[in-house]
């Protein structure tokens, strides 16, 4: 059974930095895109960002550019978000998600971690 | 970026009745798109990819149809457990990848 946990949600200040973790099992994490979405107070989900199976391939949504970075530990069946220069808009849940070979549908998610920007 | 508008914004139907779910795309997508279900504090899961092909595990009271530009999921005898938010995502035109705001489906 696939499974992803995300972790490192957590209170932050505008400006302050925060760095999220996606754990995988149930599966051979290196042979697929990961990706992170997010889901914050009163809106619909957002594609954050994507990193190819092998992290030759990296995009990221305009709304987080310049201030996130996503990363991957093959090794350690493991995605990171690294999260800078932090808004409040940028407060919600952060989902990460496993890709299929093929169509680019997010085929399984985490139960997702909640980021709180705010003083 | 192509804009994916989904309608109405809240539906309301009673057991056993049919649901019509529409999604509307802002240019030509073909068949790339998928379905979600969110259930409050759950992890989102995947109902329909390419339009219409069900993912593994879905009842097939679940079905979507559609391409182009205008998709619809159908739920044909609705269940208690199908409250929830739903949401269509494309993925032919990307990045970014884009979801539609979403359908809060409730049960009369």
């Amino acid at each position: 059974e696939v499974q992803l946990v995300e972790s490192g949600g957590t209170l932050v200040q505008p400006g302050g930095s925060l760095r999220l973790s996606c754990e995988g099992s149930g599966f051979t994490f290196g042979d697929y895109s990961m990706y992170w979405v997010r889901l914050a107070p009163g809106k619909g989900l957002e594609w954050v960002s994507v990193i190819s199976w092998d992290g030759s391939a990296i995009y990221y949504a305009d709304s987080v550019k310049g201030r996130f970075t996503i990363s991957r530990d093959n090794d350690k069946s493991s995605v990171f978000l690294q999260m800078n220069r932090l808004k409040t808009e940028d407060t919600a849940f952060y989902y990460c998600a496993k890709g299929v070979w093929g169509p680019h549908y997010f085929a399984s998610w985490g139960q997702g971690t909640l980021v709180t920007v705010s003083s | 970026e192509t804009v994916m508008t989904q309608s109405p914004a809240t539906l309301s139907v009673s057991p056993g009745e049919r649901a019509t779910l529409s999604c509307r795309a802002s240019q030509l997508i073909s068949t790339s798109l998928a379905w979600y279900q969110h259930k409050p504090g759950q992890a989102p899961r995947v109902l329909i990819y390419d339009a219409s092909t069900r993912a593994t595990g879905v009842p097939p009271r679940f079905s979507g149809s559609g391409s182009g530009t205008e998709f619809t999921l159908t739920i044909s005898s609705l269940q208690s457990e199908d409250a929830a938010v739903y949401y269509c995502h494309q993925y032919n035109d990307w990045p970014p990848y884009t979801f539609g705001q979403g359908t809060k489906l409730e049960i009369k």
